[in-house]
């Protein structure tokens, strides 16, 4: 059974530091998907990271993808208040109902002034 | 482009009502999906469909049904409502995950309280 784990669940930050939110899954997988959700608001698309050693980077935010490790990081450079929202990764599951999406528990982050 | 459009955004229900949620997607996606979001839990797959006239079982389907009569819509139903089943519900839709390697698109959601 597939099971996505994030840490930490919960992170308040400073603004202009650095911070790094991880994500830890079980089986397999050749890819993984990371989104955003802002309070009250629907998920949005964040990165599809679909490789191993994959890094893709947009503003303050970095993901990359160790597929060997299992193991896949959203680093944030130099917060704003602007990031704060919830973090999910998923994780595709391709060995039970054709690749639907397993969620961690998301990652809460604030950023205070 | 509305995207992927959730009716009604919000409802209360009394114990043992049914009510059906409505998704609308245009674009042409042929996978759908329908989570539940509760806090501390993430995102749970209830039901999902891979494409017209298909449907089958994800994480949590007890007391929930669904039908994908037409390929832009999804529609999830509770036929008994409880308490257990207050949630902010989503639906999503996609390109076939081995496929087109497209993320999730995500309605508004739909809160939902069973009283």
């Amino acid at each position: 059974e597939l099971k996505v784990e994030q840490n930490p669940l919960f992170l308040s930050m400073q603004e202009g530091k650095n911070y790094t939110i991880y994500c830890n899954y079980s089986t397999t997988s050749d890819r993984l998907y990371w989104y955003r959700q802002d309070p009250g608001k629907s998920l949005e698309s964040l990165f599809v990271l679909l490789s191993n050693g994959a890094v893709k980077q947009e503003g303050r935010l970095m993901a990359s993808l160790d597929t060997k490790a299992r193991l896949s990081t959203l680093h944030i450079t130099a917060a704003v208040h602007d990031l704060s929202a919830t973090y999910f990764c998923a994780v595709p599951n391709y060995g039970g109902s054709q690749g639907n999406l397993i969620f961690g528990k998301g990652t809460k982050l604030s950023v205070k002034p | 482009n509305a995207g992927v459009t959730q009716t009604p955004k919000f409802r209360v229900l009394k114990t043992g009502q049914s009510m059906t949620l409505l998704c609308a997607q245009d674009m042409n996606h042929e996978y759908m999906y329908w989570y539940r979001q509760d806090p501390g839990m993430g995102l749970r797959l209830i039901h999902y469909s891979v494409g017209e006239g298909t449907t089958a079982k994800g994480e949590v389907p007890d007391g929930y049904n669904v039908s994908r009569l037409k390929k832009q819509n999804f529609l999830l139903g509770l036929e008994s409502a409880a308490p257990s089943q207050t949630s902010v519900y989503f639906c999503a839709s996609s390109y076939p995950p081995k496929g087109l390697n497209s993320p999730l698109h995500f309605g508004n959601g739909t809160r939902l309280t069973v009283t």
